[in-house]
């Protein structure tokens, strides 16, 4: 079945520094590939997504590229701030279940902790 | 603020009750997702709704149970509840059945004693 892998956590770094969490994933077809951030007490945001080979999802300064040929989609952040601490997870998007629905997928979660 | 709305935000009960947990869906959303987080198991997928029906199942146990009503919220029952049940429920929802980019609630956490 449809599976997602993370980086273990946490991941502490000071601010300014640059981030990358790996993310690679494994499914049949062609899912759509998601990042989700859940800040302390909160639900999940969404960050971004991408919905095909080569695209590069974007927002608040982080980057993700769905890449096909390695299965990944790796998370990145040139500078990151002390607000940026929380859980990042990566998920994918299979449809064509039993009924028409969808549903997705989640790593494990990687805790990424900024300090001054 | 996603505009997915549930209720309770926290649930405390014992071993062997029934719950029930609420999700609104964002304004004119057809879909709504419900999803368990526990430490031990992560995230993981329960059910989908579709404009009242049920469109897609996951690892949802026999002891629970969904529906969606026609003002389009959705209830979760979990029933007979065991010490393993305690757990992050989130409600997500997305515009059409097969919509990939899902929008979260901020969750009911469940305590079971």
């Amino acid at each position: 079945g449809d599976s997602v892998t993370q980086m273990e956590g946490p991941v502490t770094l000071s601010e300014e520094a640059f981030l990358t969490i790996n993310c690679t994933y494994t499914a049949t077809g062609y899912p759509s590939l998601f990042w989700y951030v859940q800040y302390p007490g909160e639900g999940l945001q969404l960050l971004l997504k991408a919905t095909k080979a080569d695209d590069k999802g974007s927002n608040k300064g982080f980057e993700a590229t769905y890449r096909k040929e390695t299965t990944s989609f790796h998370l990145e952040k040139g500078s990151v701030q002390v607000s940026d601490s929380a859980v990042y997870f990566c998920a994918l998007s299979a449809q064509g279940l039993t009924g028409g629905g969808n549903k997705l997928t989640f790593g494990t979660g990687t805790q990424l902790k900024v300090e001054l | 603020d996603s505009g997915v709305t549930q209720t309770p935000k926290h649930l405390i009960t014992a071993t062997g009750q029934r719950v029930t947990l609420r999700c609104s869906p964002r304004s004119g959303d057809l879909s709504v997702y419900w999803y368990q987080q526990s430490l031990d198991q992560g995230l993981q997928f329960l059910i989908q709704y579709y404009n009242g029906e049920e469109r897609a199942k996951g690892n949802i146990l026999e002891r629970f149970s969904a529906q969606q009503f026609p003002d389009l919220h959705s209830e979760l029952n979990l029933s007979s509840l065991e010490l393993g049940d305690s757990a992050l429920y989130f409600c997500a929802s997305s515009p059409q059945r097969r919509t990939d980019t899902q929008y979260f609630g901020p969750g009911t956490r469940l305590t079971v004693l």
